[in-house]
């Protein structure tokens, strides 16, 4: 079946280092491909997505891109600042109406 | 703007009790509708999801069960809950009826459970 791996954590990076949580896929047919950011004390929030191969996504500097041939989709951004601090997930689907496949997390941690 | 509201917050119930958890969906309609639940410091795992009111289907076979009474409205139950029910509850939600694989889903705020 459809499964997504990600690197444990936790990250403990220093203000304004460079950050890479790594993801790989395993999926039958062609996924979409998801980061959710979840903060302490809350759910889910998109992060950002990518729906077919080199595509890239990106938002509040965080990009991650489409790669087919390694069966990738890793999260990075060039500069952290502490407000970066949650848990990450990488997730798929392959399904019409939305039947998800997540990562088991990692945690980052910025510190001033 | 669709909205998604869960509650309580936070719940601390002794093992045998009966569960009741609420979500609700504003700002759209017949919505599908998931329950995930996250141990700590783990992944999240796919419960129960719905497409439509009274269509529930089961992902993991246990103690808890859940109902679609309305079409904005998903409910959590348990008759007896055990110490291994304790962590965070998510519900989420995504438009029904897509016709491309893409759409993400929104999740709710949570809620924290811990059986004692």
């Amino acid at each position: 079946g459809d499964s997504v791996t990600q690197m444990e954590g936790p990250v403990t990076l220093s203000e304004e280092a460079f950050l890479t949580i790594n993801c790989t896929y395993t999926a039958t047919g062609y996924p979409s491909l998801f980061w959710y950011v979840q903060y302490p004390g809350e759910g889910l929030q998109l992060l950002l997505k990518a729906t077919k191969a080199d595509d890239k996504g990106s938002n509040k500097g965080f990009e991650a891109t489409y790669r087919k041939e390694t069966t990738s989709f890793h999260l990075e951004k060039g500069s952290v600042q502490v407000s970066d601090s949650a848990v990450y997930f990488c997730a798929l689907t392959t399904d019409s109406w939305g039947k998800f496949q997540f990562g088991a997390g990692t945690q980052v941690v910025v510190t001033p | 703007s669709q909205t998604i509201h869960q509650w309580p917050a936070t719940l601390v119930q002794p093992v045998g009790s009966p569960l009741s958890l609420e979500c609700t969906v504003e700002g759209t309609s017949n919505p599908n509708l998931y329950w995930y639940r996250q141990a700590a410091g783990r992944g999240l795992q796919l419960l129960f999801y719905s497409v439509g009111i009274g269509q529930i289907s089961s992902e993991v076979p246990q103690n808890l069960s859940a109902s679609r009474p309305q079409d904005r409205q998903f409910i959590l139950s348990s008759k007896k809950l055990l110490l291994s029910d304790s962590g965070f509850y998510l519900c989420a939600w995504d438009p029904v009826g897509q016709t491309e694989v893409g759409y993400e889903q929104y999740f709710g705020p949570g809620t924290r459970l811990t059986v004692t």
